[in-house]
């Protein structure tokens, strides 16, 4: 199976800030990266599909990039909404695997 | 638009099995691909597997094999998992969801999840 692991594991931001989130992946995954938030209670919510396109409604502070095994997901300006854990996961083959989670809170 | 609306919470006994639903509305069911995840407290998300309705084809992970079952009926538009032989381990919030269409694996509409504790 492809280990995706992500770092950091949390980070504390504040509103307005610039986050970044990266993912990599054991093997090269082409651009089979996905991006979810996640909030409690919640089902996951799918951001960007492979690497960098943003599903439509998602707000366009949110960027993704990276092809291989290096992935970065952006969020230009932090609102209060986007508090929450993030996912990559790819879905280059079976199984398709997700990071351990990289957990945005307000600092 | 679309919707994936699973049954309830449920506790179960070790040993025993348990059978989640996942009911589509608003759009067309059956080619599409349907995947259940689950999450332990805790942990991250977990794949266990996947059904294509309109193939009636399955594949789940290694892990699951042997107790996963995957169903679908698609006159009532409707995704089943059942997994058997549970334990503690198998304590999770249950998660059905829908692939982006070309990208079975992107998973790009989620039910709400079910919770299935597992206790004597």
């Amino acid at each position: 199976d492809i280990q995706m692991t992500q770092s950091p594991t949390s980070l504390s931001a504040s509103v307005g800030d610039r986050v970044t989130i990266t993912c990599r992946a054991s093997q090269s995954i082409d651009n089979y990266l996905n991006w979810y938030q996640h909030k409690p209670g919640k089902a996951p919510k799918l951001l960007i599909y492979g690497a960098s396109s943003l599903l439509s409604g998602v707000p366009s502070r949110f960027s993704g990039s990276g092809s291989g095994t290096d992935f970065t997901l952006s969020i230009s300006s932090l609102q209060v909404e986007d508090f929450a854990t993030y996912y990559c996961q790819q879905s280059f083959n079976t199984p398709p695997t997700f990071g351990q989670g990289t957990k945005v809170e307000i600092k | 638009q679309v919707q994936l609306v699973q049954s309830g919470a449920e506790v179960k006994k070790p040993g025993s099995s348990v059978k989640v639903s996942c009911e589509a509305s608003g759009g067309y069911f059956s080619s599409f691909t349907f995947s259940w995840m689950r999450q332990a407290p805790g942990q991250g998300l977990e794949w266990m597997g996947k059904i294509t309705p309109i193939l009636d084809v399955t594949t789940s992970a290694q892990k699951f094999q042997v107790r996963v079952k995957m169903t679908a009926d698609k006159s009532t538009g409707t995704a089943y998992m059942e997994l058997s032989s549970l334990t503690s381990e198998d304590t999770a919030v249950y998660y059905c969801a829908r692939g982006l269409s070309g990208s079975g694996y992107a998973f790009e509409i989620w039910g709400q999840g079910t919770m299935i504790t597992v206790s004597s």
